[in-house]
Order: structure tokens, then sequence, then C-alpha cells
């Protein structure tokens, strides 16, 4: 059964730094892109970076360049999200997520439960 | 960066009845790249539809995804109660991915 169980959310305050962990089980986690998307209070979803399945590649949204670093450990099967400079805006919800493989890209048919952050003084 | 728009908002409908969601991006999307998705209050999405028109592994055949191009369509075809929930749709072509802004699906 595949699983992602994300952790570390937390409530911080703005100019902080926080550090997401996803664990990921049931699948060849080094064969995977890996995603993190996140969700603000009441609103809609917002993807936010993403990792290539031997982490030779990422890309994140623009609200987020300079501040977030995605990673991966796969010995570990293990994701992280590094995120600095917090700010207010920043207050979500945020899952991480399974992409498509190394030889096809996928919608997110799995999903971890979410771990809210919340920037606030 | 491709902007989704899906239409409406807000749907209205009785159990029964047929829905049908648009989502419409700001540039030509290969329809191997586009997903549905369902969100319940309080739970992470679930996958309905990829490339397009694709039914996810577990998902009724009364779901079905149609379109190309810049136009898809999220069709319910008998509503259920379950399925009163919040639908986004999603291009995973480029970079940055893009989710279309929700509609949400409500009991009339």
């Amino acid at each position: 059964e595949v699983q992602l169980v994300e952790s570390g959310g937390g409530l911080v305050q703005p100019g902080g730094s926080l550090r997401l962990s996803c664990a990921a089980s049931g699948f060849t986690f080094s064969t995977y892109w890996m995603h993190w998307v996140r969700q603000a209070p009441g609103k809609g979803l917002v993807w936010v970076s993403r990792i290539n399945y031997d982490a030779s590649y990422t890309t994140s949204a623009d609200s987020v360049k300079g501040r977030f670093t995605i990673s991966r450990d796969n010995a570990k099967n293990m994701v992280y999200l590094q995120m600095n400079s917090l700010r207010a805006e920043d207050t979500a919800v945020y899952y991480c997520a399974r992409g498509g493989s190394s030889w096809s890209a996928d919608g997110y048919a799995y999903w971890g439960q979410g771990t809210l952050v919340t920037v606030s003084s | 960066e491709i902007v989704l728009t899906q239409s409406p908002g807000t749907l209205s409908l009785s159990p029964g009845n047929r829905a049908t969601l648009s989502c419409r991006a700001s540039q030509s999307v290969s329809s191997s790249y586009l997903a549905w998705y369902q969100q319940k209050p309080g739970q992470a999405p679930t996958l309905l539809i990829r490339g397009a028109s694709s039914r996810a592994t577990g998902i009724p055949d009364r779901f079905s995804g149609s379109g190309s191009g810049t136009d898809f369509t999220l069709t319910i075809s008998r509503l259920e109660p379950e399925d009163f929930a919040v639908y986004y749709c999603q291009q995973y072509e480029s970079s940055p991915l893009t989710f279309g802004q929700g509609t949400k699906l409500e009991i009339k």
C-alpha cells in the first residue's frame, strides 16, 4: 500500500524557518517525481515545488523561489521542503504528492494527509 | 505560465442530475497532461481523471473526462450524494504546474 506521511508543520514567526518531511512507503521511491502542493485556509490548491527521481532536477513556483528548497533522500525514502524567510501568506496545509515515474508524467494518484504551517507573530 | 480557468465557480444540482464542469487553459495543453481531482472538506484531493480522459484506479464510471487543446470537461453522469465536493483541474505539462481555482458542486 502506497503511503505518504508528512511531518514538521507548526507555528512559526514571520521570517522564520521550517523543514517539512514526507516519508514514503509502498512503492519504488527512487523512480518517481515528488511534489509539494499547498492550500491556504479556504482556498484552492497551489503547486509549490517538484523534484525528479534522482534529485538532479528541481523547480519551484515563483512565489517561493529563493526561499524554499525541495530535496530528497532515496536511501531513506524521504522528501523534504526547507522553508526559509516565511511570510504570513505561506500559511497553508502542505501536501506531499507522488508525481509521474522516471518514464512518464502523471497526475497525483497519491497524497499525504497534509501538515499545517501557520506563519504568525 | 498556463492559467486554468474553471467554470462555473459553483454548481447547484440534485442527486441523479448530470454535472458538467469546464476547465479552459490560457494556452494549449497536451491531453496527456491534464488531470481532474475531487476534494472533500478536511481531506486530501483524490485523482479522478488523468490524461484528460482516463479514469484513475477505483473511480466509478459515472465520472468521465474529455477535451483537448484549451477546453476540457469533467462530466458526472448521475450525481450521487458523495459526489458533492470541490473539483480541480490541473495541467502537469509545463512548469509551473498549475491548478484551476476549483468548482464547488453543491446540493440544490
